[in-house]
């Protein structure tokens, strides 16, 4: 079952915060999250894992809420790097991650 | 990180060509994966692989086939090329869930 991004895109000023959510309708073990910026692969920011604390480096954390089946990415203070599309992948018991379908995250200056 | 390699990173091909893309990982990693994605879409996962000689076919129903002979090499082969592939393609390799992935091929088919 595919997790369900939110929101699908958008756009902030430099400095501004940004929460991005992933949800599931079924149990979930572990959230990857990964930012992709145009015309290059993705690149692995961060797992939360059920039963974990909230995670984060810089200004970019996470948490994993098991009642709401949902892990949400927090983008504090927004930098002009941050732009890129924002995939969410939900683990299971085999190795496999089922992506969500992103969210395209645009930082004007 | 995981040191992983594509090639080629840019295919232009005539319909009916066969082609194959590489992809090469220096970690180690038993699992691999291939992922087709258009531009700005989502990832769909074409085939994945647990280890030498193990291939599976993903969510996504392609007309690609691939070989895992050694742990580090995971090609991909489409033996007729058709406009409909053409779409970047990104392979990736995992120890456990987490996937580091490699730059891509962005394949066209005229």
């Amino acid at each position: 079952q595919q997790p369900v991004q939110s929101p699908q895109a958008v756009i902030l000023r430099e400095g501004e915060d940004a929460v991005i959510n992933c949800s599931s309708s079924k149990a979930l073990y572990s959230v990857h999250w990964y930012r992709q910026k145009h015309g290059e692969a993705p690149v692995f920011l961060m797992i939360l894992l059920k039963g974990g604390e909230q995670k984060g480096h810089d200004k970019i954390s996470a948490s994993f809420n098991e009642k709401k089946q949902q892990s949400s990415l927090y983008l504090t203070a927004s930098q002009l790097s941050y732009s890129g599309t924002y995939f969410c992948g939900t683990g299971g018991s085999n190795y496999k991650l089922t992506f969500g379908k992103g969210t395209l995250l645009t930082v004007n200056p | 990180e995981a040191d992983i390699y594509q090639t080629p990173r840019y295919l232009v091909i005539g319909t009916g060509k066969k082609i194959t893309l590489e992809c090469s990982q220096t970690m180690g990693h038993d699992k691999m994966y291939w992922y087709q994605q258009d531009p700005g879409m989502e990832l769909h996962l074409i085939h994945y692989s647990y280890g030498v000689n193990s291939t599976e076919k993903g969510d996504l129903s392609s007309e690609s086939t691939v070989s895992r002979i050694r742990t580090e090499h995971f090609p991909l082969t489409l033996e007729s090329a058709r406009p409909s592939h053409t779409s970047q393609y990104l392979c990736a390799s995992s120890e456990l869930e987490t996937q580091y992935f490699g730059p891509g091929t962005r394949l066209l088919v005229l």
